[in-house]
């Protein structure tokens, strides 16, 4: 068990749906980052947030926005769902900026 | 651009026999390297970590890590393989200059023969 907590484990939505993942870091941990990962595109670098603001951004689509909340959990937004949306989303925190970073379990989204 | 490149997609391996995965990184700086493993349904588990000192560095179950500068590799060894290692790795560098994201490989599918 990494420490990192998300929810929900698994979600099957319609296109055009828009959907709210959830991640609640370890403790102590004031980074939060995502990660999607897809059979074709691997594990591709999202969104970081570093202590409630946000310290770099990836390949993210306009239709996804993340934020982190004083108590340090983070939420990751996804709106207008297209099928190619669907892949396992990742949580990972660390304490600093470059420090080894701590995955969650993970959210299967199912777009049909 | 940073980039890492894990060169073999798919290794079968005998159970008892070592094992050795391959990454290069392309980094302008000095990298901090990390091996994590992904069990199928699973999330990524770190295996062990190089940010600077000694270049060999050991990590859980049994792994450990070369760091060579002058080849830009960080290869991932383990001396007999169990079938419970029967996994996807992934190597990753840390852009300590961009936030510490991590940029992956693309892995490397492990099958452990009996």
């Amino acid at each position: 068990d990494s420490g990192v907590t998300q929810t929900p484990k698994h979600l099957i939505t319609a296109t055009g749906q828009r959907v709210t993942l959830r991640c609640s870091p370890r403790s102590g941990d004031l980074s939060v980052y995502w990660y999607q990962q897809s059979l074709d595109q691997g594990l591709q670098f999202l969104i970081q947030y570093y202590n409630g603001e946000e310290r770099a951004k990836g390949n993210i689509l306009e239709r996804f926005s993340a934020q982190q909340f004083p108590d340090l959990h983070s939420e990751l937004n996804l709106s207008s769902l297209e099928l190619g949306d669907s892949a396992l989303y990742f949580c990972a925190s660390s304490v600093g900026v470059g420090t080894e970073a701590f995955f969650g379990q993970g959210t299967r989204l199912t777009v049909v | 651009a940073q980039s890492v490149t894990q060169p073999d997609i798919h290794i079968t391996v005998s159970e008892g026999a070592s094992l050795e995965l391959r990454c290069n990184y392309s980094y302008g700086a000095t990298p901090y390297l990390f091996w994590y493993v992904q069990s199928p349904g699973q999330g990524l588990q770190l295996l062990l970590k190089y940010f600077s000192g000694d270049t060999l560095v050991q990590g859980i179950k049994g792994f450990e890590a070369e760091f060579k500068r002058s080849q830009s590799s960080f290869n991932l060894r383990k001396p007999s393989v169990h079938w419970s290692d029967a996994a996807e790795y992934f190597c990753a560098v840390a852009t300590y200059n961009q936030g510490g994201k991590l940029i992956f490989g693309q892995g490397t599918e492990l099958s452990v023969k009996p």
